[in-house]
């Protein structure tokens, strides 16, 4: 079974304070590492592809940095907005082209 | 634009009996996936498939079966359901190469 944490679990934030989620995940046969945005009662939405070490992807005031060596990557929320409140969720894509998730990082922005 | 569609969206089942769900894309992507959700355990791959004829296990495959006839279809199939399988089951696809996958709505399932 393969490993792919998140932390922290849950997070809440008041708005306008910028936070940073961890995932890591296994540094052999990686092909990519995605993000996604999954609000309830909503499917999951993709934020960033990202496949090359160093990889550094930014989309509005959410960003997201890969480290293939060390098998981590970094999503960052710069001014959180009650708007941000979903959970991210990183998901690990071998060679053999199969997505492994993590569990998530519920996130809350208190107006 | 569809994109991708499950069916049905809620099903509450007897234990023992054969469900089927259903996963439909029209996205022309090779590769479909099965998920299901637990709570604290995240997406859970169940089985997938990089092209039509070909299936492989994921994590968490026992008593569950599926089949790739052609591109766009997808069916679960629950043989003899059992109350452990009481889940949130999402279907998705994507193209070859890591792309970006694309989910269905999901399918709640009760097994009583």
């Amino acid at each position: 079974i393969l490993n792919v944490e998140q932390s922290p679990q849950s997070l809440h934030v008041q708005e306008g304070d910028s936070t940073n989620f961890t995932c890591s995940f296994p540094s052999s046969n990686f092909y990519a590492l995605h993000w996604y945005r999954w609000e309830t009662a909503k499917s999951p939405e993709a934020l960033f592809v990202m496949t090359l070490n160093g990889d550094e992807k930014k989309k509005g005031r959410i960003s997201a940095t890969l480290n293939t060596k060390e098998g981590y990557s970094y999503l960052y929320i710069k001014g959180s907005q009650p708007e941000d409140s979903a959970t991210y969720l990183c998901a690990f894509c071998g060679t053999g082209n199969q997505f492994y998730f993590g569990t998530g990082t519920s996130l809350t922005v208190i107006p | 634009i569809a994109g991708i569609t499950q069916a049905p969206t809620s099903q509450i089942l007897a234990a023992g009996r054969r469900m089927t769900l259903r996963c439909t894309q029209d996205m022309r992507h090779n590769a479909m996936y099965w998920y299901r959700q637990d709570l604290g355990l995240g997406l859970r791959l169940i089985h997938y498939s990089n092209t039509a004829g070909t299936t492989g296990k994921g994590e968490v495959p026992d008593g569950y079966s599926v089949s790739r006839a052609n591109t766009d279809d997808f069916p679960l199939t629950l043989a003899s359901a059992v109350p452990s399988q009481t889940s949130v089951y999402f279907c998705a696809s994507s193209a070859l190469g890591g792309t970006e996958a694309f989910f269905g709505q999901g399918t709640r399932l009760t097994v009583v």
